[in-house]
């Protein structure tokens, strides 16, 4: 039992570039959530996935575009790098979507610096 | 709408000493509450939640914190500070909604000194 895994752990971007940030979880939860981390604000939702087959938008969704491929995977792509994307990213995954049983559980993380 | 404030950035504690992380709340529904504890370089974990059952919780670690609904408080103690608990401490509340997020505070730095 892997917990959530992300991948990759570091990347380096230049500014325009592309990529996506790969999630998964194999505790068969129904809702998925990326956070972005930046020094002295906390955890910032960026989009979630409620159950299967349907997203949402966080709190600083601009820039980035996700897709749940399954119940397992949620991905997060950046489709045109920024430096102000410079962050880190936790993937989460929590039983369902709905106060007391919304305990997360995250996973290591993504460190990603744009040039 | 809910949200937190953690009142410390940073803590500083010398081993053995208490410690108390202080979080005040708002939430318009009944809201669950939880603390979050990030070690350098790891991702976060749960240390404890309180979702309206006792408001004395008691998490891992010999961590505890007791909701207080007439001060919006959700305070985190520990009777004893060890080395170990040097870390990033995130104050985090949500509301029995379907469909809300978990809303999280900025953070406090515990510093523990030998």
């Amino acid at each position: 039992n892997a917990g959530v895994t992300q991948t990759p752990k570091f990347q380096v971007l230049k500014t325009g570039q592309s990529m996506t940030l790969q999630c998964a979880q194999d505790m068969n939860h129904n809702s998925m959530y990326w956070y972005r981390q930046d020094p002295g604000m906390g955890l910032r939702l960026i989009y979630y996935s409620a159950s299967e087959g349907t997203t949402d938008k966080g709190e600083v969704p601009n820039g980035y575009n996700v897709s749940r491929l399954n119940k397992r995977e949620f991905s997060l792509r950046l489709e045109s790098a920024a430096p102000s994307q410079t962050s880190v990213y936790f993937c989460a995954s929590s039983e369902f979507n709905s106060g007391s049983q919304e305990t997360q559980y995250f996973g290591p993380g993504t460190r990603l610096l744009v040039l | 709408a809910q949200s937190v404030t953690q009142l410390d950035s940073h803590v500083s504690v010398s081993e053995g000493t208490p410690v108390l992380l202080r979080c005040n709340y708002s939430s318009s529904y009944s809201p669950s509450l939880f603390w979050y504890v990030q070690h350098p370089n790891k991702g976060l974990q749960l240390l404890l939640k309180y979702t309206s059952a006792a408001t004395l919780v008691k998490g891992i670690n010999g961590f505890e914190a007791e909701f207080k609904k007439s001060e919006t408080s959700f305070h985190l103690t520990k009777p004893s500070a060890h080395m170990s608990d040097a870390a990033e401490y995130f104050c985090v509340v949500t509301s029995n909604q379907a469909g809300t997020a978990l809303i999280f505070g900025k953070g406090t730095t515990l510093s523990v000194s030998s």
